[in-house]
């Protein structure tokens, strides 16, 4: 069965500092991953995906992300956070080998110190 | 730009009420999914439908059924609501069955049951 597991329930970074936000996956297949960001009251944002090539992917508001096959991570990335940035954070896989559900994790709230 | 519309920001219903959630996405997708959002335990997928009339059952469908007759509108219902379905709901599509579309999600609908 797919499944997404974000480590860490809350990252807590000062403004300006580089910042990673975690994600393993488990698929039968090959994974197509997507971050999405929430903002309070808010619906979900899509961030980026990876589909295949590069292993690094760049998104909205300066966020990247990393594909590493051998470690099933896809880790959020940001050179210089911003107190902006705070914001609950989601992770999120599709199976290539199934068609149907994109299964989401449980989110890991992000705070950026000023 | 895609937009998911969901009829209400905020409901109260009383316990044993027939509740319906509404949501119309305007940019002919396939795909439509219910997912409900609960602290700590992140989003989780209650029903998911690929086509008209077609429905399909995420991990937690009990007590909940769903609804799709035209593409553009997929209703989720509680057929008696209770307090543990307490929550807040998003619904979302995306253009194709499976493949690497993300899925675009409405602002939510907080749902409390008294």
């Amino acid at each position: 069965a797919q499944s997404v597991a974000q480590p860490e329930d809350q990252v807590n970074v000062a403004e300006g500092n580089p910042l990673t936000v975690k994600c393993t996956y488990s698929v039968s297949g090959n994974p197509y991953l997507f971050w999405y960001v929430q903002y309070p009251n808010r619906g979900l944002q899509f961030l980026l995906k990876y589909i295949t090539g590069d292993n690094l992917v760049k998104g909205s508001y300066g966020f990247e992300a990393e594909f590493n096959k051998s470690q099933t991570s896809f880790h959020l990335k940001k050179p210089s956070a911003l107190v902006s940035d705070s914001a609950l954070y989601f992770c999120a896989v599709r199976d290539s080998n199934r068609d149907d559900k994109i299964i989401f994790g449980k989110g890991t709230r992000l705070h950026i110190l000023p | 730009d895609v937009k998911v519309t969901q009829s209400s920001r905020y409901l109260v219903k009383r316990t044993g009420e027939k509740v319906f959630l509404e949501c119309v996405q305007d940019m002919d997708h396939e795909n439509m999914f219910w997912y409900r959002q609960d602290p700590g335990l992140g989003l989780r997928l209650i029903y998911f439908s690929y086509d008209v009339k077609m429905k399909e059952k995420g991990d937690i469908p009990e007590g909940y059924s769903v609804s799709r007759e035209k593409k553009e509108r997929f209703s989720l219902i509680l057929e008696s609501a209770s307090t543990n379905q307490t929550s807040m709901y998003l619904c979302a599509s995306s253009l194709f069955r499976g493949g690497a579309t993300e899925a675009f999600f409405g602002q939510g609908t907080r749902l409390t049951v008294v």
